[in-house]
């Protein structure tokens, strides 16, 4: 079964500092690759994705970085803010399916 | 703009109990999934449709049902609820997953079963 394992599961940032979080896939058959955010009792929301022939996308303070030949992506957050504070799943579309499959979650928090 | 709406947000069940959780969505979307989140499993797809009549097995199907008798509804059962089965239930739909991979969530249905 296609799976993306995501690390670290929580992570603790200051105020200001970079936020990385990790993802990796075990076999090439992933076609798109999004970041969903998570604030508590919300749902999953769209915060950036990728394709793999882009080796990275930034928008704002968020950045994707992609290693096809390595299967992993990361998401990176710059100057981070209390208001980061989310959980943060990767996510991939394996080819010619309709299923999204996500990885098991990064709690982050952002302190002042 | 109500966008993904799932009924109830709660519920309590007892072990062999059913129930019936419902999705509505009004962007006239042709996917609808339903997930399951539990702590340290992240989300996990249980069934999905991929239009109106149509329905398909996710990774963890058993134990449930699906339903898209309208395309603006996707409805999932429990026909004999069991503890295992005590989760947050997320409720998702998307314009075309294979081109923009955008699926908008609704907030979650929140289930215990005693």
């Amino acid at each position: 079964q296609q799976q993306v394992k995501q690390s670290p599961q929580s992570l603790i940032v200051q105020k200001g500092g970079i936020s990385i979080i990790n993802c990796a896939y075990e076999n090439t058959a992933f076609d798109y690759f999004p970041w969903y955010q998570q604030f508590p009792g919300k749902g999953p929301a769209l915060l950036i994705a990728i394709r793999p022939d882009v080796s990275e996308k930034k928008e704002g303070r968020f950045t994707i970085s992609f290693n096809k030949s390595a299967k992993q992506f990361s998401l990176h957050i710059m100057d981070s803010q209390p208001g980061d504070s989310a959980t943060y799943f990767c996510a991939a579309i394996p080819y010619n399916t309709d299923k999204l499959i996500f990885g098991t979650g990064t709690r982050l928090q952002v302190f002042p | 703009n109500a966008g993904v709406t799932q009924t109830p947000k709660f519920r309590v069940l007892k072990t062999g109990q059913s129930m019936t959780l419902l999705c509505a969505q009004d962007m006239n979307h042709e996917y609808m999934y339903w997930y399951r989140q539990d702590p340290g499993m992240g989300l996990r797809l249980i069934h999905y449709s991929v239009g109106e009549g149509t329905t398909a097995k996710g990774e963890v199907p058993d134990g449930y049902n699906v339903s898209r008798l309208k395309k603006q509804n996707f409805l999932l059962g429990l026909e004999s609820a069991a503890p295992s089965q005590t989760s947050v239930y997320f409720c998702a739909s998307s314009r075309d997953a294979f081109y923009t991979g955008e699926l908008f969530f609704g907030e979650g249905s929140r289930l215990t079963v005693l």
